[in-house]
């Protein structure tokens, strides 16, 4: 089945302790993409890689660092998490077709708490 | 810089009345169309898409939505809707290849 999967769902975790979510997906897609989702805001976008080891950031990546080391893995990094990182994130994927996206393939989410 | 706005943060309709929701993009060059939607709990999906061709374009569980260069609008529509509709639905234009930018969404409650 083609899909994207975030792992965890759901973490709980400390200020400044280092985190991964990892995202992957097995469409072989060159395009990735961070997503955080917060109430009122909507979706805002982290960072993106348009393909292996090529990184840009979004709207808001303060605090966060991303790699594309294989082309099916995405993982977020938060080095040192803060409270204002508390947010659902989702991973998502798609082709790029005669220069187009053909559109999203959405995770299922990762809801974080930084207590 | 590229923007986009849905109108309606949140709507409340009764079951077989009929939806229109708005979105409006900023122009900067060629831009593909898209509407999402998030179930309650779930992740986002697409609904359809517009690249190019006829302005009118259809796409799953019975919505359309009409591009209107002219308006920069691309509202979403649906004749009749029901309680499954239940959900937050997301525009997001894609500007010159590059990039999503997600509407702030709009909240449906549909009524059994």
């Amino acid at each position: 089945e083609a899909q994207v999967t975030q792992n965890p769902r759901y973490l709980i975790t400390v200020t400044g302790k280092k985190l991964t979510v990892t995202c992957s997906q097995n469409m072989n897609h060159e395009y990735m993409s961070w997503y955080r989702q917060d109430p009122g805001l909507g979706l805002r976008q982290i960072y993106y890689s348009m393909n292996v080891e090529v990184t840009d950031k979004g709207d808001v990546p303060e605090g966060y660092k991303v790699s594309r080391k294989e082309k099916r893995n995405f993982p977020l990094i938060l080095e040192s998490p803060s409270p204002n990182q508390t947010s659902l994130y989702f991973c998502a994927s798609s082709f790029i077709t005669g220069g187009r996206f053909v559109g999203y393939t959405f995770g299922s989410g990762t809801r974080l708490t930084v207590v | 810089a590229q923007s986009v706005s849905q109108h309606n943060h949140h709507v409340i309709l009764s079951e077989a009345a009929s939806l229109e929701l708005g979105c409006n993009y900023s122009y900067g060059g060629t831009v593909n169309l898209f509407w999402y939607v998030q179930y309650p709990g779930q992740h986002l999906q697409l609904l359809l898409k517009y690249f190019s061709g006829d302005p009118l374009v259809k796409g799953i569980k019975g919505f359309e939505a009409e591009f209107i260069k002219s308006k920069f609008s691309f509202n979403l529509r649906k004749p009749s809707v029901q309680w499954s509709d239940t959900a937050e639905y997301f525009c997001a234009p894609s500007y010159n290849f590059n990039k999503f930018y997600f509407g702030s969404g709009t909240k449906l409650n549909v009524k059994p």
